[in-house]
């Protein structure tokens, strides 16, 4: 099977804009959780789709924001960037069997300058 | 906020040796997990413990909780140059079922 896959894998942004991120998870995996990871922060769960409900929510502001499509393909969005934002988003998912095990893409790499 | 805090921070080792790190967190788990980091790529998922275990091996891998110490420790026998990555580990909270990761571990290993 394939893996889960982001696109793009890299981004450069200016402060002000928005952006979106793709994440295409794992064949049968339904549930797709997005994570921050910062030099500072580390690691920080974002929220969690399941059959295009959002179902598990982080303590991020409301300019990031996610959905998911019948095809479990998930995209977030963050908008009025600002330099903090500047990080690598990760996307995982999960299989219906086996919910705790996370499957992670390879992230994509959002600069803002 | 981050759940689980590792130590030590950073660990650098010769080939062949074994390297220990642990975790602590602070609220009540259904579950806690190790994952491997390879420079700024994405997690792969090394192992997984449920609160009602207290020892797990996979491959080169043991991972020991602790429940009453609120805390894990992961061993990594007879390393190899491949296993230079960061390891976190990540619990999945009793309350809210939501994973949260700690600061992580970053293993040097030397040839």
């Amino acid at each position: 099977k394939a893996g889960v896959t982001q696109t793009p894998r890299y981004l450069i942004k200016t402060r002000g804009q928005q952006v979106t991120l793709s994440c295409s998870p794992i064949s049968g995996h339904r549930s797709v959780s997005w994570y921050q990871q910062t030099p500072g922060q580390g690691l920080q769960f974002l929220f969690e789709y399941f059959s295009e409900t959002q179902r598990n929510k982080g303590n991020f502001p409301g300019r990031f924001s996610g959905r998911q499509f019948s095809n479990s393909r998930s995209e977030m969005n963050v908008s009025t960037l600002e330099l903090g934002d500047s990080a690598l988003y990760l996307c995982a998912s999960s299989s219906p069997t086996s919910t705790d095990t996370q499957y992670f893409g390879p992230g994509t790499r959002l600069t803002v300058l | 906020s981050q759940q689980g805090e590792e130590d030590p921070q950073a660990l650098s080792i010769q080939e062949g040796e074994n390297a220990t790190m642990n975790c602590s967190y602070k609220t009540s788990i259904n579950n806690l997990q190790w994952y491997r980091q390879n420079s700024g790529r994405g997690l792969v998922h090394l192992i997984l413990i449920r609160s009602n275990e207290r020892e797990k091996h996979s491959g080169r891998l043991r991972v020991t909780l602790d429940t009453s110490k609120k805390s894990s420790s992961l061993l990594i026998t007879a390393s190899r140059a491949a296993d230079t990555a960061s390891y976190f580990c990540a619990t999945v909270s009793s309350n809210d079922y939501k994973l949260s990761f700690g600061a992580g571990t970053t293993v040097t290993v030397r040839a």
